[in-house]
């Protein structure tokens, strides 16, 4: 099982271009996550989506976006990029959003650095 | 606000035990999560506790105060390849994490 994937590994950006972070998961959950990882930081989740169809803003939105057009996919994009969303992103899902133990499961990451 | 707090960094002894602590301040309270991360690599679960006491599974238990909003995640007999970060993660009335920053715990032999 491949669990969640997320392309591309790494990427340089330059400011102002558009990208799009690709989020796949083949467990059938219904809730996923972006998260940001900063040094000294905790995880900082971007957005989320409780179910296809539906999302919801995180503590960082601002600058992103995403979509959830059906259950496995949940792609992050970036309108006009700047250098301070140089970051570890880290794409995740559970089975369900609510409730109390739903451990969330990672997708490798994906490592965006924009000059 | 909500706010997890962990130590930065510590550092072992290959065989011996250690404890990480965290304390968090959450809007509401469902459950309390560790979360191991190796250099590079993604968060991996380790364990969860939603009621007071200890939950112990194999090397690894984590403790859990609701009162105290307290937590500790104890590694026994410490191995290389445990050097890593620990990632402590409560729960919200939301039921969104709120992470720590991590502790990243270096193992000497």
């Amino acid at each position: 099982t491949a669990g969640i994937t997320q392309a591309p590994t790494s990427q340089i950006l330059a400011a102002g271009r558009s990208m799009t972070l690709r989020c796949t998961q083949d467990m059938r959950h219904n809730a996923m996550y972006w998260y940001r990882q900063d040094l000294g930081l905790g995880l900082r989740l971007i957005h989320y989506s409780n179910t296809a169809g539906t999302t919801g803003k995180g503590e960082v939105p601002d600058g992103y976006s995403v979509s959830r057009a059906n259950t496995d996919d949940f792609p992050l994009t970036l309108a006009s990029a700047v250098p301070s969303q140089t970051s570890v992103y880290f794409c995740a899902s559970s089975d369900s959003a609510s409730g109390g133990y739903n451990e969330q499961f990672f997708g490798p990451g994906t490592r965006l650095t924009v000059l | 606000g909500q706010n997890i707090d962990q130590p930065t960094e510590m550092t072992a002894t290959e065989g011996a035990i250690v404890q990480i602590n965290c304390t968090y301040q959450t809007s509401g309270f469902n459950g309390l999560f560790w979360y191991q991360q190796h250099a590079g690599e993604a968060p991996t679960f380790l364990s969860y506790n939603v009621l007071d006491g200890l939950e112990e599974k194999g090397r690894f238990s984590s403790f859990l105060s609701r009162s105290k909003g307290y937590s500790y995640l104890l590694l026994k007999e410490l191995q290389m390849k445990d050097s890593a970060s620990y990632l402590c993660a409560a729960k919200d009335s939301n039921y969104q994490l709120i992470w720590g920053a991590g502790t990243k715990l270096i193992i000497k032999p």
